[in-house]
């Protein structure tokens, strides 16, 4: 299978401090997300995000897909942003997900 | 508008009873797939199904794991004769028929804890 790596595994962020979440990936793939799980255990769909640019308030997320890698930023974090970053890719239907970057933002 | 729904939220088992998770599609989904997530990692791949019909389960357990999507009603997973280790926590997504996008969208999920 594919191989999914996230840096960093953990990061703790002052409220309205800016960060970058990487995921390196092993192979081609036709879909990439990036979700949140919060602290309820909940995932939540960030972005959908195969290849390129996209924006969505605060967050932000690129891939850059012939060099197998996706990038989500994350600007002016709040308390709420806190919990795990999961980055899944697919070549078919199934997903392979990272380990996650575990986000704690102190107010 | 529903996303994808799953019950129950929360499964406690004995050892060796029979678990039932169910998960309901969103509207006009038809793909369906279950992960499993045990404490601390990610999500892994169980089985892909479509109405009917297993497409892909490289990723269930060969015993005691099996998983359905009848034409009426929701998906099951259905867990036999259930061991500690098979506390986790299992979510369902669904993604539409056209080709044109994959993207999943993930319910809930089911904590099932067996004691």
């Amino acid at each position: 299978g594919i191989q999914v790596e996230q840096s960093p595994p953990d990061l703790i962020l002052q409220e309205g401090a800016n960060s970058t979440l990487r995921c390196n990936f092993s192979d081609s793939v036709n879909n990439l997300q990036w979700f949140h799980q919060n602290p309820w255990g909940q995932l939540i769909n960030l972005f959908y995000i195969p290849s390129g640019t996209k924006q969505n308030g605060r967050l932000s997320a690129t891939t850059v897909a012939t060099e197998r890698y996706s990038l989500l930023y994350i600007s002016s974090s709040q308390t709420t942003d806190s919990g795990v970053y999961f980055c899944a890719v697919a070549t078919g239907n199934q997903f392979y997900f990272g380990t996650g970057t575990s986000l704690t933002v102190i107010p | 508008n529903a996303g994808v729904m799953q019950n129950p939220r929360h499964l406690v088992r004995r050892r060796g009873q029979e678990a039932r998770l169910r998960c309901s599609p969103m509207k006009g989904h038809s793909h369906v797939y279950w992960y499993r997530q045990l404490p601390e990692e990610g999500l892994k791949f169980m089985v892909y199904l479509q109405k009917e019909n297993i497409i892909d389960e490289s990723g269930m357990p060969k015993e005691r794991f099996s998983a359905e999507f009848p034409k009426e009603g929701p998906s099951i997973l259905r867990i036999q004769q259930v061991v500690r280790g098979d506390s986790a926590a299992y979510f369902c997504a669904s993604s539409p028929p056209n080709a044109g996008s994959n993207e999943q969208f993930f319910g809930p999920g089911t904590r099932l804890t067996v004691l």
